[in-house]
């Protein structure tokens, strides 16, 4: 079975200063791990996303994800975050199967402080 | 050019009533999908359909039923509507190179 566990229902940090939203995923196989941001009333946008290539994954708006399988983890990090970056932050697993279904994590919602 | 559309994007209802949401996808994915997000934002698989054949049906009520006419629409029908079923439904639909989501319909049962 896989799952991912997202450590914060609420992150808050002030504007221009790191961002990190943790995660950590369970799969019995090596995984197809994403990151998807929704903004207040808004639908769900990519991020990034892991598929066994890179372990540093760079996706938009400056955000990057690295995949740690010692730990598990697949932590979403940004250098200077902006007012725009507030939103809800889902880690996601797919399952791999012929259906690919995703398996969201119950989410981040990042808060940013002016 | 919407990839995955999703029709109403509001849909408000009584309880007890039939409702329909539409969805259509014009990428020429192979398999399409809904999620359902409930109050705390959770999301949660519903359905998979592949080239219009039933892969999985997670644990939802009978009274929820995903209609796939051809490869690029897989509607959800929902027969007597509860207050539970009030949540934001997205459709989507993925290829090997990855997934696209609509823009979700939400749902209010009153």
């Amino acid at each position: 079975a896989q799952s991912v566990t997202q450590l914060d229902s609420h992150v808050s940090v002030s504007e221009g200063t790191p961002v990190l939203l943790r995660c950590n995923y369970s799969s019995s196989y090596s995984p197809s791990l994403f990151w998807y941001v929704q903004h207040p009333n808004k639908g769900l946008q990519l991020l990034l996303k892991y598929t066994s290539a890179a372990t540093l994954v760079k996706g938009i708006n400056g955000f990057e994800a690295e995949f740690k399988k010692s730990e598990t983890s697949f932590h979403l990090t940004k250098p200077s975050a902006h007012m725009s970056d507030a939103a809800e932050y889902f880690c996601v697993v797919s399952d791999q199967t012929g259906a690919n279904n995703l398996f969201f994590g119950t989410g981040t919602r990042l808060t940013v402080i002016p | 050019d919407t990839a995955v559309s999703q029709t109403p994007k509001y849909l408000v209802t009584q309880m007890g009533n039939d409702k329909s949401i539409k969805c259509e996808q014009n990428l020429g994915h192979d398999t399409m999908y809904w999620y359902k997000q409930d109050s705390k934002k959770f999301l949660k698989i519903m359905f998979s359909y592949n080239n219009k054949e039933l892969i999985i049906n997670e644990t939802v009520p009978n009274r929820f039923s995903p209609k796939s006419p051809d490869k690029a629409h897989l509607n959800l029908h929902i027969n007597s509507l509860e207050l539970g079923d009030s949540a934001v439904y997205f459709c989507a639909s993925s290829q090997w190179n990855g997934y696209t989501f609509g823009s979700g319909t939400r749902l209010t049962v009153v």
